[in-house]
């Protein structure tokens, strides 16, 4: 049974870096089939997808956010861990931790979310 | 930037049938993935593939995928049904994009 959890703070303050971990169970992240990813959702907004890493190393980042983000993983603690960096009000957002599988990008989606964590960028 | 575009809103009333659309540029050259999300839930994927299901998901969704058009089919609709619905592909120059997102109001 697949499952994953993200931790992390619930506030920042404008131009922090937030940090968050998402901690999974039910599979290994060793692997070029497997990945865990970020997306994120602004309060009453759409979806968007942030940064995923695969078990090989593989690092795919979103186009618009790629300078701000980082993704990396712990494979013996079962942890991915991103970074985002010069955090806005904008950026104020639940953000999910995703599972997805298949070394081929285009198919499959994401097949497990986490519960989500709500971050807020207030002074 | 290769955009998604969903409806805002589409209503149905019980046992009817709902259909969500989602246009992009030639997206039946692409592989369709949908969405649930319920108030104050994480999304569940409910069609992969443009018309896979994952295990536990009801035969009375389905999807299709077409030219410019990929749908979400809910067939006899249940007030359970309600939520927001998104759209998702994977394409070469922006990775994952999402749709705006159809909210399903059951009547």
């Amino acid at each position: 049974q697949i499952t994953l959890k993200e931790s992390g703070p619930t506030v920042v303050k404008p131009t922090q870096t937030l940090t968050l971990t998402c901690t999974f169970s039910g599979f290994s992240l060793s692997t070029s089939e497997v990945a865990v990813g970020w997306v994120r959702q602004p309060p009453g907004k759409a979806l968007e997808w942030l940064a995923l890493i695969y078990g090989d190393d593989d690092k795919r980042h979103s186009p618009s956010l790629k300078s701000r983000l980082t993704i990396t993983k712990d494979t013996s603690k079962n942890q991915v861990v991103l970074t985002m960096t010069n955090m806005d009000p904008v950026d104020t957002a639940t953000y999910y931790c995703v599972h997805r599988h298949g070394s081929d990008y285009s198919l499959y989606g994401f097949d497990y979310w986490g519960q989500g964590t709500l971050v807020s960028v207030s002074s | 930037s290769y955009v998604l575009t969903q409806p805002p809103s589409v209503s149905v009333a019980p046992g009817q049938t709902a259909r969500i659309t989602c246009g992009g540029n030639n997206i039946g050259s692409k592989s369709v993935h949908w969405y649930q999300q319920k108030p104050g839930q994480a999304p569940v994927l409910v069609v992969y593939n443009d018309s896979d299901r994952p295990s536990g998901i009801p035969e009375r969704f389905s999807g299709s995928n077409s030219g410019n058009t990929a749908t979400l089919t809910i067939r006899r609709v249940e007030a359970g049904d309600e939520a927001d619905y998104y759209c998702q592909v994977w394409e070469t120059s922006n990775d994952w994009v999402f749709g705006g997102g159809t909210k399903l109001t059951v009547l």
